[in-house]
């Protein structure tokens, strides 16, 4: 059974501040890895994807691979309070693989 | 927008009756999933869909059963809700040739009483 662990949190950062959020994962051979966010009542959002080792960035968002150590991260540059929300890491595993999620809460 | 519908959006029914959730998409996509979001579990498929006529069980298919007789249509249904079945039931679809990459409809919101 493939995993995908996560802490839930809360996470706390101040306004303007870089959330760190991070995910681990069981399955080595895992290729794809995607981070959705997840405002209070509703859906999954997708907000980042990765294939490689390395990172990629999308604005504020990075995302971060490191496949030898099992470990995607997504950090959040210059938080806002809008981005207070659950984050949930997804692996993909026939198909997803999903983590329970990081509530994060962006201080004003 | 992936143009993914789900109908009812929230249903309350009493334990032992046949429940039936649709989910609607208007992209011609052709995979479909259907999850469960609880508390503390995060989220755990239920069924998913490949085709028309094509689907394969998910982490948590005990209790319910899937038909997608149409591309655009994946109905869940529940053939005797129990209380266990409360929950928040998302469908999800993925863009032909990119099974990977999901996205979700807005959720349905069932309580078994």
């Amino acid at each position: 059974q493939k995993e995908v662990e996560q802490n839930s949190g809360p996470l706390s950062v101040p306004e303007g501040a870089i959330a760190s959020l991070n995910c681990t994962y069981s399955d080595r051979g895992s290729q794809s890895f995607f981070w959705y966010r997840q405002y209070s009542g509703k859906s999954p959002e997708l907000i980042m994807f990765i294939y490689s080792n390395g990172d990629k960035e999308d604005g504020r968002f990075t995302a971060q691979l490191n496949k030898a150590s099992q470990y995607v991260s997504l950090l959040i540059r210059d938080s806002q309070p809008s981005d207070s929300a659950t984050y949930l890491c997804a692996v993909y595993g026939t198909p997803l693989v999903f983590g329970k999620g990081t509530r994060l809460s962006v201080i004003a | 927008d992936a143009g993914i519908t789900q109908s009812p959006r929230h249903k309350v029914t009493e334990t032992g009756t046949p429940v039936t959730l649709r989910c609607h998409q208007t992209e011609n996509h052709r995979y479909m999933y259907w999850y469960r979001q609880d508390p503390g579990h995060g989220l755990r498929l239920i069924h998913y869909s490949y085709g028309v006529k094509d689907t394969d069980k998910g982490e948590v298919s005990d209790g319910y059963s899937v038909s997608r007789s149409k591309t655009e249509d994946f109905l869940l249904t529940l053939e005797s809700a129990t209380s266990s079945q409360t929950s928040v039931y998302f469908c999800a679809i993925s863009e032909s040739g990119n099974t990977e990459t999901q996205y979700f409809g807005p959720g349905t919101r069932l309580l078994v009483l």
